[in-house]
């Protein structure tokens, strides 16, 4: 069965990290491009980063560059964000997705979501 | 950044009625454009990629056509099922950028 799986989310501090995970299951994950997707309370999707199947490419949204940072170990099936100064803005819930081995696929594999809580 | 506005942002609609949702984008994409359709506390599920291909599984009712600027998400015979946020997504080029959503409403 093709499954993402993602944990981590919680409640922090403005300032603080979090690092979120994304486990995945059913599909030959080194071979897939992945992203992360957030959708901040009652709003819309905003794609927040990808990376490349091998992990050697990595791109970002701008809200999020130079405070996140994404990677994977393809040996462990895992997807990670780790989030470094966070902002109540970040608030949402961070979903993991795929669509293949390219960045421009739409995606067809989405996780359960997990939620990211910034507050004071 | 490839700005992508959909509209309407709201539609009540009757079922059997016929939905159509646009999507204009800042610039032209060819049709590297995707539809999803989220439903309350789920994650966002794939209807079209590409702007007309049709994803596996998805009822037929659904369809996308366009291509450069302009796209449209029809949804022929609305069926109470189809209450539901409608998203439009672009994968031409990062950063990715999804439209702002369209909420249909079953009357």
């Amino acid at each position: 069965q093709v499954q993402l799986v993602e944990s981590g989310g919680g409640v922090v501090q403005p300032g603080r990290s979090l690092r979120l995970s994304c486990a995945a299951s059913g599909f030959t994950f080194s071979t897939y491009a992945m992203h992360w997707v957030r959708q901040g309370p009652g709003k819309g999707l905003e794609w927040v980063a990808v990376i490349s199947y091998d992990g050697t490419n990595k791109y970002y949204a701008d809200s999020v560059k130079g405070r996140f940072t994404i990677s994977r170990d393809n040996s462990r099936n895992t997807l990670s964000l780790q989030m470094n100064g966070l902002r109540a803005e970040d608030t949402a819930v961070y979903f993991c997705a795929t669509g293949g081995g390219s960045y421009y696929n739409g995606y067809d594999i989405w996780g359960q979501g997990t939620m990211v809580t910034v507050s004071s | 950044e490839i700005v992508l506005t959909q509209s309407p942002e709201f539609q009540s609609v009757t079922p059997k009625e016929k939905v159509t949702i646009t999507c204009r984008t800042s610039q032209s994409i060819g049709s590297s454009l995707h539809w999803y359709q989220q439903k309350p506390d789920q994650s966002p599920k794939l209807l079209i990629k590409y702007a007309s291909q049709s994803f596996s599984g998805v009822p037929s009712r659904f369809s996308g056509s366009g291509s450069g600027t302009d796209f449209t998400l029809t949804i022929n015979s609305l069926e109470a099922e189809d209450a539901a946020t409608y998203y439009c997504h672009q994968s031409s080029s990062l950063p990715l950028t999804f439209g702002g959503g369209t909420k249909v409403e079953i009357k």
